[in-house]
């Protein structure tokens, strides 16, 4: 069985500060991605990584999959409060199945 | 686009009852997913479609829930009879293409939060 573990389960920092969360498993995903959910609503693709040791930015978000493709990690700069959330990573396998981490709550106080 | 849609958003019913929820994926995608969220377990893959036809069934939780997909436009995901430890958020999310580079994201509907008393 693939499993994904995330860490830490929860975060709360203040505005401005920086933060890394983590996405481990013992098994190799042809893709990895990352995903945001608020509350009330599904969660939203915030980046897809394919390639080990590929790294994207997206604004202040930095995601890097590991080079054996089995983790990545999340590095918020400046955090802020509209950064408040659930961050998901999900690994996709070889059948093409999506399996999500239990996830990271970040609350980013003013 | 309307994105992906799923109804209920809510229900609330009693024990025993039976529960269908639908989901209208987003145009021209073929694979489709049902997933279950709840705190202590987070989002579990349910099961999951390609072209219509179920792949991996093997997160279904045992035979009181079923899913089918007779078209490609249309899903349920059905509990018979319901039980409370069912009560969870159920998403159901679409995806174009299968495993393509840059083709697996997948685009979640807002979930019907089910409760069952």
């Amino acid at each position: 069985t693939q499993l994904l573990e995330q860490s830490p389960q929860f975060l709360s920092i203040q505005e401005g500060e920086n933060l890394t969360v983590y996405c481990n498993s013992s098994s190799v995903f042809s893709s990895l991605q990352w995903y945001r959910q608020e509350p009330g609503e599904g969660p939203v693709l915030l980046v897809t990584v394919v390639t080990g040791g590929e790294v994207k930015k997206l604004k202040r978000l930095t995601f890097q999959f590991g080079d054996a493709r089995k983790d990545s990690s999340l590095h918020i700069t400046a955090a802020q409060p509209g950064d408040t959330g659930l961050y998901l990573c999900a690994g996709e396998t070889s059948y093409d199945k999506v399996i999500f981490g239990p996830g990271t709550s970040l609350s980013v106080i003013p | 686009d309307a994105g992906v849609i799923q109804s209920p958003r809510h229900e609330v019913t009693e024990m025993g009852q039976e529960v269908t929820l639908r989901c209208k994926p987003i145009s021209g995608h073929n694979s489709l997913f049902w997933y279950r969220q709840t705190m202590m377990r987070g989002l579990e893959l349910l099961i999951y479609f390609n072209n219509n036809v179920p792949i991996d069934d093997s997160g279904m939780p045992e035979d009181r829930f079923s899913a089918k997909m007779p078209n490609a436009s249309f899903s349920t995901l059905k509990i018979q009879p319901s039980e409370p430890r069912d009560s969870a958020v159920y998403f159901c999310a679409s995806r174009a293409g299968q495993g393509a580079l840059g083709a697996n994201v997948l685009t979640f509907g807002a979930g019907s939060r089910l409760t069952v008393l």
